[in-house]
This record gives structure tokens, sequence and C-alpha cells, in this order.
């Protein structure tokens, strides 16, 4: 069975600091993994996704992650917090081929000018 | 570009209605699916489709049925509405990958449908 956890419900950072969300996941073949973000009344929108090619993930507004299968890990970085990030993040996993994606319960990101 | 267009955005049932919420996309996904949004849960799966005429259970299908007569379209039925399916619903398509699933593709999401039962 797959599923992830996601370790903070919610996370709060100054401006201009680093943001580190963290995911762990649980899953019996080798994973896809993703990232989405959701702002206010808004749907989701992908971040970034891991399909087993490098292990460090670059994806927009210069977020990234590293997928470490040793720790089955997929934290999402980010060197400098923008206001503009504050939003619920959630991190996803499915088996390549599958039929169901995998949702943690989401981080809240708050972001103190 | 639209994407995956949902509707109403807003809808109040009282308990015991039926509604349908619409659910279209324009890029030609075989592979569509429903998923309620409550607070602290994340995001489960409802139903799903992976072509038409095809559709499948997720996580939490009581109460919802769905069906896939087009590839654009997939709407998601509440045949009595309870207090309990008070809920923000998403719709979400992707292409197909092996097998017919979703694959390493990425979901594309729908702007939501916020449901209220009373």
């Amino acid at each position: 069975a797959q599923s992830v956890t996601q370790l903070d419900s919610h996370v709060s950072v100054s401006e201009g600091t680093p943001v580190l969300l963290r995911c762990n996941y649980s899953s019996s073949y080798s994973p896809s993994l993703f990232w989405y973000v959701q702002h206010p009344n808004k749907g989701l929108q992908l971040l970034l996704k891991y399909t087993s090619a490098a292990t460090l993930v670059k994806g927009i507004n210069g977020f990234e992650a590293e997928f470490k299968k040793s720790e089955t890990s997929f934290h999402l970085t980010k060197p400098s917090a923008h206001m503009s990030d504050a939003a619920e993040y959630f991190c996803v996993v499915t088996l390549p081929g599958g039929n169901q994606f995998y949702f943690g319960t989401g981080t809240s990101l708050t972001v103190i000018p | 570009n639209a994407g995956v267009t949902q509707t109403p955005k807003f809808q109040v049932l009282k308990t015991g209605q039926s509604m349908t919420l619409q659910c279209a996309q324009d890029m030609n996904h075989e592979y569509m699916s429903w998923y309620r949004q409550d607070p602290g849960m994340g995001l489960r799966l409802i139903h799903y489709s992976v072509g038409a005429g095809i559709t499948d259970q997720g996580e939490v299908p009581n109460g919802y049925n769905v069906s896939r007569s087009t590839t654009e379209d997939f709407p998601l039925r509440l045949l009595s509405a309870a207090p309990s399916q008070t809920s923000v619903y998403f719709c979400a398509s992707s292409y197909a990958g092996l097998a017919g699933g979703p694959g390493t593709g990425e979901l594309f999401f729908g702007e939501g449908s916020r449901l209220t039962v009373l």
C-alpha cells in the first residue's frame, strides 16, 4: 500500500528565511512523488515531481525536493521564503501506471513579514 | 486554455436533495477523478475513470455516482445529500500512463466546488 505522511501540519517562517516542509512516504515499489500547492480558494497546482530520474528535483518558484530512498523522504525546500509562498502544500505519491494518487494531509505555510 | 472546468462553484442543498457537480476538461485526458477535501484530511478520492465508459471507486465512494459517456465530461452525482457530504470537491484529470492509469503524469485540477448540505 502507498501512503504519505506530512510531518508538520503548520510551518511558520519569516520572509527571506529558508523553507522546509517534510514528507515521508510508504510504498512497496518505486513510487512517483509530487508536491502540489494550493492557494486560498484555489485548485491545486503542481510544484514539482519525481519520477525515478534525478533525485534532486527542481520545481517552480524556486522550490526543490530531494528523493531519499534510504530515508523514504521527499522534503520540499526553498532557500528564501516570499510572502506569496503562503499556502497549503500537499505531498502526493502514486505508482507508475497506478490509478490512484495518495495525498498527505497538507502543511499550511505562513510567511511572516 | 480552459483546462479543467467545474460548475457550480458554490451550492447549498437541503438533506435528501440530489444534485450533479459538473466537470469538463479540454486536454483530451483519458483519466479523470473526483476528490473531496475536508479540513485536516487532505484530498480523498471518490471515483475515477480511465476512459469513456470506464469508472471505478476510490477511497470514499458511498453516496456518490459517476458516469463517463465522453472523454471530456465526468459528472459527480449526489443521490440524496447528507450533512456529511458538506465539503469542497475537486475534479482532476491526467493523461493515462501504462495500464490505463495516470502513470507518472501530473493531475490537473479544477478550482473546486464548495458544497454545503443543511
